[in-house]
Parts: structure tokens; sequence; C-alpha cells
């Protein structure tokens, strides 16, 4: 079954920490994998997208990596600000489908 | 810079009723899409829409739901009989191509059936 698994399912941390969530994922045929910022009551906004090739790639304080052997990938946050709380929503397309299937996101609060 | 839009913001309506959720796509984007989040779960993938047809669907559109894009800029989802169950946020979402583009996702619509 095509699945996407994150964790943690929640975190907390002080403002200019850096963070790491994590992602696993059981896609099959897999196209790329997405990270997307969730705040409250509103819709996804997307920070990364990587495919099969890509290992890392960065947005700002966000660096998204992926390694497609293990099927794992992850969102690191550097220099952590009060604006990054909100769940982060770790979404893989389908190969030859425009279909994508989402995790259920790991909710991040950054505290003062 | 441009976004999706999508209206109301809330609808809430009894059991039973139909209702039309309305979304405006970015202007040169032409692939279209309907996602639903139950209130503490996953975002869920409905249905894609291409060249005025469906192209995918998922088990839960069911023959409750359709979209249309009645004109140049609307996009609109309905479900025709409402369930208890239907209750969530619908996001629509567009995006330039398909495939790999990113999709870029409006700011919901609750739905509360009552």
């Amino acid at each position: 079954k095509n699945q996407v698994e994150q964790s943690p399912q929640s975190l907390i941390i002080l403002e200019g920490k850096n963070c790491t969530l994590q992602c696993n994922y059981t896609v099959s045929p897999f196209s790329n994998l997405r990270w997307y910022k969730q705040d409250t009551g509103r819709g996804p906004v997307s920070l990364t997208i990587m495919t099969f090739s890509e290992n890392t790639k960065s947005n700002g304080r966000y660096t998204a990596t992926l390694d497609a052997d293990t099927k794992q990938s992850s969102l690191h946050i550097t220099a952590s600000q009060l604006s990054d709380s909100a769940s982060y929503i770790c979404v893989v397309r389908l190969g030859g489908y425009n279909k994508l299937i989402f995790g259920a996101g790991t909710r991040l609060a950054v505290h003062p | 810079e441009p976004e999706v839009t999508q209206t109301p913001s809330h609808q809430v309506t009894q059991m039973g009723q139909e209702v039309i959720l309305r979304c405006v796509p970015i202007s040169n984007h032409l692939y279209f899409y309907w996602y639903r989040q139950i209130l503490g779960q996953k975002v869920e993938f409905l249905v894609s829409f291409y060249n005025n047809e469906i192209s995918e669907k998922s088990e839960i559109f069911d023959d409750q739901f359709s979209v249309e894009r009645p004109d140049g800029s609307n996009f609109t989802l309905k479900i025709r009989s409402t369930k208890l169950e239907d209750s969530a946020m619908y996001f629509c979402a567009s995006s330039e191509r398909g495939g790999p583009d990113t999709q870029y996702f409006g700011p919901g619509t609750r739905l509360t059936v009552l």
C-alpha cells in the first residue's frame, strides 16, 4: 500500500534552535517528494520538490534531503523563528500520475 | 503573486443538501485538483482535472461528487447529497503543467454538514 509516514508527530523547540523532521515512504512507482508547510486553517504551501536523482535541496532556512534507496527524506530547519510554527507535511507524487500522497505531518511549535 | 482563491471560506449545510464549492485557479494553470482534509487527519486526493475532463480520481470521489469548469476561470466541486462524513476542509489546487510541477493550494473551504 502506498503510504507516507512522518516523525515525530509533534515537536516543540526554542526560537533560534535547529530541528530535523523525518519522512519514510513506501510509494511505488515514485516520481518526486515534496515538503509542504501548512499553517492552521490554511492550505499547504510548497517548500521543496525533489526528484529521484536529487539528494539535497535548500530553500532559505529549509534544507530537504532524499535517500531514494532507503526511501527516506528529512527536512532540516535552521535558526527557527516563531513563524515556523506550523505543520510540515511530506508528500510523495505517484509516478505517472498527478495524485499526491500526503503524510500526516509533524506539528512544530517554536517557543520564544 | 498570483494565488488560488476559494469561496466560501465556511459552508454549513444540512445533511442531504447539495453544495457547490468554488475555486479560482491561477490564471495560466492548466491542471486543477481537489483535496479534502477531515479534521485531524491527512490531506486526501479527490480528483484531478485537465482539458475539461477528469484525469484521475480517488476511491473517495464517488457518484455523489462532480467537478466542472463552467467558464474560463472557475473550477467547482459539487456534492450532490451531503453526508455527515463529508464534513472536512476542501482544498483546491492548480499547477501550470501536470506531473512534477508544484501544485499551489487555495486557503480551503470548511464544510460542516449538520
